[in-house]
């Protein structure tokens, strides 16, 4: 069974500064690869994803993350935080059970983002 | 589209009541699973389905019932709520992979309950 851990309860940056949420995960094969974002009082919003060709994304609101196999890893970046990115932000692997061709996402346990000012 | 809709946004029970969150969605998807959310714990699933007349169990499922007759509904029961089920709870919908390579989940708004 594939899984997910974001080693990082709690970043805190300041606005203007760079970001880098890391995410490591454990599956068989090349996984679907996702980081959304909850706002507070919100439901997730996909930022961006993966599945395979070029191992960097980009996605919504300046964000991007690099795949990297050899790591098992697939970090979410942004170059210069807003104090609007403030947010839960959850890595999240999708892969199908071989065994009967259900879809079973599983999530990271989150990072909590502080942007101070 | 509606996308995903989840009834109602916040829900009071006392111990021992029974009710049904509700969850809708308009993009004809097959995938549609309810999570629950608490501090520390991120997303946990706790049951899914493939498809209508098709649901199966996730990493939390004891205390909860779900039922799919059709593509677009997927409700959620409660069978005699807990203070252990206080928690908020998320349904999505995704693309049957295959269909589309990108079977990223779309999310509900949640339903926040709190049991007494």
């Amino acid at each position: 069974a594939q899984s997910v851990t974001q080693p990082d309860i709690h970043i805190t940056v300041s606005e203007g500064a760079s970001l880098e949420l890391r995410c490591n995960y454990s599956y068989g094969a090349t996984p679907y690869l996702f980081w959304y974002v909850q706002s507070p009082g919100q439901g997730l919003q996909l930022l961006l994803k993966y599945f395979s060709g070029d191992t960097l994304v980009q996605g919504i609101k300046g964000f991007e993350a690099e795949f990297k196999r050899s790591q098992s890893s697939f970090n979410l970046r942004k170059p210069s935080v807003h104090w609007s990115d403030a947010a839960e932000y959850f890595c999240a692997v999708g892969a199908v059970n071989p065994s009967g061709g259900s879809y079973i996402p599983t999530f990271g346990r989150g990072t909590s983002l502080i942007v101070h000012p | 589209n509606a996308g995903v809709t989840q009834t109602p946004k916040f829900q009071v029970l006392k111990t021992g009541q029974s009710m049904t969150l509700q969850c809708a969605q308009d993009m004809n998807h097959e995938y549609m699973s309810w999570y629950r959310q608490d501090p520390g714990m991120g997303l946990r699933l706790i049951h899914y389905s493939v498809g209508a007349g098709i649901t199966d169990q996730g990493e939390v499922p004891n205390g909860y019932n779900v039922s799919r007759s059709t593509t677009e509904d997927f409700p959620l029961r409660l069978l005699s709520a807990a203070p252990s089920q206080t928690s908020v709870y998320f349904c999505a919908s995704s693309y049957r992979p295959g269909e589309v390579s990108y079977n990223e989940q779309f999310f509900g708004p949640g339903t926040r309950l709190t049991v007494l």
